[in-house]
């Protein structure tokens, strides 16, 4: 089956430490995307990457950094600059025919105390 | 992109027809329509899909007017199970090399009620 793999579904850290999260997609998609959201709130892009060995900064990417060194892979690291990093953290993917349909990970929850 | 506007939420009973509009007065020519579904805890998934008229799969229908400056999602006789938030987006629908920043707003939430 295809899809995208975001692990883990919980994550928990300590304040101060940075953290990666996983993403994985066997759909063969160019483009990949990650979210994160709020509580009660929509999705807000952090970064996003057309290609391999490129990315580009979303509109809340302060505090986070991502690499694409694999069609198949697009991890996130929340660093300790991240002033409120605990949220629910969504990845996607896209093939070049449309950015509107694109498909989910199930999502990592991460808790910063 | 152009702005959309959705209610914030709704409530339905069981086996009634939702429909849920999505206001986007600045819609472009280019642009196209699109809802997302997204359970709780859970990342968003894609239901449908338009430019104009009227589109069906077996999940919705998507009603759009002739002006296309607003868009009908509707879900017939719905179950406890469509309880979810409901995202309309609009924005270019080929890849034209340009990136466009595909913008979630908060979306309506629906509450289906036994």
């Amino acid at each position: 089956d295809g899809g995208i793999t975001q692990s883990p579904k919980y994550l928990f850290r300590k304040e101060g430490q940075n953290v990666t999260l996983s993403c994985e997609q066997n759909l063969n998609h160019d483009a990949m995307y990650w979210y994160r959201q709020d509580p009660g709130q929509g999705l807000r892009l952090i970064y996003y990457s057309q290609i391999v060995n490129d990315f580009q900064k979303g509109d809340i990417a302060e505090g986070y950094s991502v690499s694409r060194e694999k069609k198949e892979s697009f991890p996130l690291t929340v660093t300790s600059a991240q002033k409120n990093p605990t949220a629910f953290y969504l990845c996607a993917s896209t093939s070049g025919q449309s950015r509107y349909e694109q498909y989910f990970g199930p999502g990592t929850r991460l808790t910063v105390t | 992109l152009a702005k959309t506007t959705q209610p914030i939420s709704m409530d339905s009973y069981e086996g009634q027809e939702v429909n849920i509009t999505c206001s986007h007065n600045n819609i472009a020519t280019n642009d196209y329509i699109t809802w997302y579904q997204q359970f709780p805890s859970q990342g968003p998934r894609f239901i449908i899909q338009g430019y104009k008229t009227k589109v069906t799969n077996e999940v919705a229908s998507l009603f759009i007017p002739a002006d296309r400056k607003s868009s009908t999602l509707s879900l017939p006789r719905v179950s406890l199970s469509d309880t979810a938030v409901y995202y309309c987006l609009v924005g270019d629908f080929v890849n034209s090399g340009g990136y466009q920043k595909v913008t979630f707003g908060t979306g309506t939430k629906l509450q289906v009620i036994p």
